[in-house]
């Protein structure tokens, strides 16, 4: 398939411990977003990459998240010393560009537990 | 800064009945609008958008939505629900003026169809 695809699919953490979740955005698209689904909070933007330009940071909550996207494709978010409250479902999009009303295609997501 | 209210976290619909899902934003400028679909344990979908031109915009299974300025609102309309529409549907916004594309959700729908 060509479509955003996510690892790992369900990643469960004991508290303090970092975890990494992967994206690999779709061929060809260069600008790719994070985003967290939780109950509390609901849809929340994170971070957004644009090809070579400095990465749009303003939505991460903390300085525990950091991201990185190498090579302009995949992306790497990293949450360190993870806390309860980041048990969420971690969502990355791929869109061609990062012009306005581009559609933003989504991955399935990946589901992060924190005990 | 920008906002997004769906009227209504759940909604119960009998087979065929219309459904009818509420969204209004709050924004400076008039935004780009969008309606995603969400089904258990999958990611974002988008089901149409609007961004210039008619106001009534159609997308994908059967499902509309009209921009109206003066009421800030693009609400999500199918004339005949479908046992398959039963999932959580999202309005999202973004800013035509603003780098980047990050979408603003809002709290989500989640629609049950009855047969």
């Amino acid at each position: 398939g060509a479509g955003v695809s996510q690892s790992p699919s369900n990643k469960v953490t004991e508290k303090g411990k970092d975890v990494e979740l992967r994206c690999d955005p779709i061929s060809g698209h260069t600008a790719l977003y994070w985003y967290r689904q939780s109950l509390g909070q609901g849809l929340e933007f994170l971070i957004y990459f644009q090809g070579n330009s400095a990465p749009d940071k303003s939505g991460l909550p903390s300085d525990r998240f950091s991201a990185e996207r190498t090579g302009g494709s995949v992306s790497t978010l990293t949450i360190q010393r993870t806390q309860q409250e980041d048990s969420a479902v971690y969502l990355c999009a791929s869109s061609l560009s990062r012009q306005g009303g581009n559609e933003q295609f989504f991955g399935p997501g990946t589901r992060l537990t924190v005990l | 800064a920008q906002s997004v209210t769906q009227l209504g976290s759940h909604v119960s619909v009998s087979e065929g009945a219309l459904v009818l899902l509420r969204c209004n934003y709050s924004s400076s400028v008039p935004p780009y609008l969008f309606w995603y679909v969400q089904y258990p344990n999958q990611g974002l979908q988008l089901l149409l958008k609007y961004t210039t031109g008619a106001t009534l915009v159609k997308g994908i299974n059967g499902f509309e939505a009209e921009f109206k300025k003066s009421e800030t609102s693009f609400h999500l309309t199918k004339p005949s629900a479908h046992m398959s529409d039963a999932a959580e549907y999202f309005c999202a916004v973004s800013e035509p003026q603003a780098a980047g594309n990050k979408l603003t959700f809002g709290g989500g729908t989640r629609v049950l169809v009855k047969p």
